[in-house]
């Protein structure tokens, strides 16, 4: 296992633009989360799945924001109409149910919106 | 979540132990201390977590207080590579609650 994957590493887009990261988690693992990450500051909690389920969003996921996790795998995070504000990097973990190992991290989608 | 408080940066010079401190009073008493570190460019890593004793691992030691007010992470030999920001978090072992991330420790290794 090669631990958690991101897709693209770095993504560029046109303001108004859609964009979708894709997120492989560790294949046992059961729980996948999401974060963003500014420049300074740590990781913010957006949603998280327990298998296919999405059981908490934060508040900071607008409407434009939208993730899934079918057949419980891998997981994608789609923007629509991007802002400027969204530029950020967008970071997956996953983990197990009482995982001796805490959250594993993935190294993150970089979005620029310009 | 508990909200954690951490100094902002801190130095320890190289072959030197770091210790890196985290006061977390309004911790509950299910609640975890997990710490995580985060290397530039990089995704955070977890290092260890505890919830009242003392606990060791290959990367690090945590020592938390008897009244689970504060804890502090000690690195034994710090070297260049642990150049880091280490954030303490407070959260429930279950999962259940996605762990809230601070601004963390930003650690520079010094030679």
């Amino acid at each position: 296992d090669t631990g958690v994957s991101q897709n693209p590493r770095h993504k560029i887009t046109k303001r108004g633009q859609n964009v979708t990261f894709r997120c492989d988690p560790i294949s046992e693992h059961n729980r996948l989360y999401w974060y963003r990450q500014t420049l300074g500051q740590g990781p913010e909690f957006l949603t998280y799945f327990q298998n296919e389920a999405q059981l908490e969003k934060s508040r900071l996921l607008s409407d434009r924001f939208s993730a899934e996790r079918p057949k419980g795998s891998f997981s994608t995070l789609e923007i629509q109409r991007t802002e400027q504000g969204d530029s950020a990097m967008y970071l997956c973990a996953s983990s197990a149910d009482r995982s001796q190992h805490g959250y594993t991290f993935g190294s993150g989608t970089r979005l620029t919106v310009v | 979540d508990a909200k954690t408080t951490q100094p902002t940066s801190m130095d320890c010079a190289e072959g030197r132990a770091a210790n890196l401190p985290c006061n977390h009073s309004t911790i509950s008493g299910n609640e975890y201390v997990y710490w995580y570190r985060q290397i530039h460019s990089q995704g955070p890593q977890y290092i260890i977590h505890g919830l009242k004793n003392n606990e060791t691992n290959e990367m690090a030691s945590l020592i938390i207080t008897e009244d689970r007010k504060s804890s502090t992470l000690i690195l034994p030999h710090a070297t260049l590579r642990d150049t880091a920001v280490y954030y303490c978090i407070g959260g429930t072992y279950s999962g259940n609650t996605p762990l809230v991330f601070g601004k963390g420790t930003r650690l520079s290794v010094i030679a």
